[in-house]
């Protein structure tokens, strides 16, 4: 099992919808989590972290259930922009030996 | 303020030969990674350094990989007696420090091609 799934998609959406991607992650002791975004041929660059309460980003909302290992990411109102492949990312902080995972990622298309 | 830069940006290289990549980190970020990333994949961890202490290189694919940085500046990521397998883009990262809380900023990447 890896140790962050994701669906690798593509997910093909039109325009002014709102799409969900989970993550799930193996490590129990997984301190701290963020979703990336990386276009294109592109370097992948931070979307949000993931709090435990949940948070907010203009149309982005990312949830974190603890309990069941998994995040979320949703976005609403797509637009033709947000096309691009979602990493999900944990971090196993300094607990014996700092360690970050990139989950290989979701694809987004989102269509006029 | 300048972000992280990585050079070459392209690579093309015979199998067998010798690399080196070189990334520039940002000023003043004292955590450094190397990832790599074949196509169609996620990010491969490689080996990240911290300030002056040993770096962690449990990463590393192979023997024939290995890493510099010197200081808090300038990290070289070396590949020996390349293979096919080899070719990817590889992406380097900074970060304040190595508080797992920190963002990483990416470079562009150096594309390496082996032949």
């Amino acid at each position: 099992r890896k140790e962050v799934e994701q669906d690798p998609g593509p997910f093909n959406v039109p325009e002014g919808a709102t799409v969900a991607f989970n993550c799930t992650y193996s490590n129990s002791a997984s301190q701290s989590f963020f979703w990336y975004r990386q276009d294109c041929r592109k370097e992948p660059k931070l979307l949000m972290s993931v709090y435990s309460s949940g948070n907010e980003d203009g149309r982005f909302t990312a949830q974190l259930n603890r309990a069941s290992q998994y995040i979320s990411l949703l976005i609403r109102d797509s637009k033709l922009s947000d096309s691009a492949t979602y990493l999900c990312v944990v971090n196993l902080g300094n607990t014996g030996g700092f360690k970050t995972i990139f989950g290989a990622g979701t694809r987004l298309f989102v269509k006029a | 303020g300048a972000g992280v830069s990585q050079s070459p940006s392209n690579k093309v290289t015979e199998k067998g030969k010798d690399v080196e990549l070189r990334c520039d980190p940002i000023s003043g970020h004292t955590a450094l990674y190397w990832y790599r990333q074949r196509l169609g994949q996620g990010l491969e961890f490689l080996i990240y350094f911290q300030g002056n202490s040993a770096p962690d290189k449990s990463g590393l694919p192979s023997d024939r990989f290995s890493a510099e940085r010197t200081g808090e500046s300038v990290s070289t990521l070396t590949i020996q007696r390349t293979q096919q397998e080899d070719s990817a883009v590889y992406l380097c990262a900074s970060s304040l420090t190595l508080r797992d809380t920190h963002e990483q900023y990416f470079g562009p990447g150096t594309r390496l091609t082996v032949t």
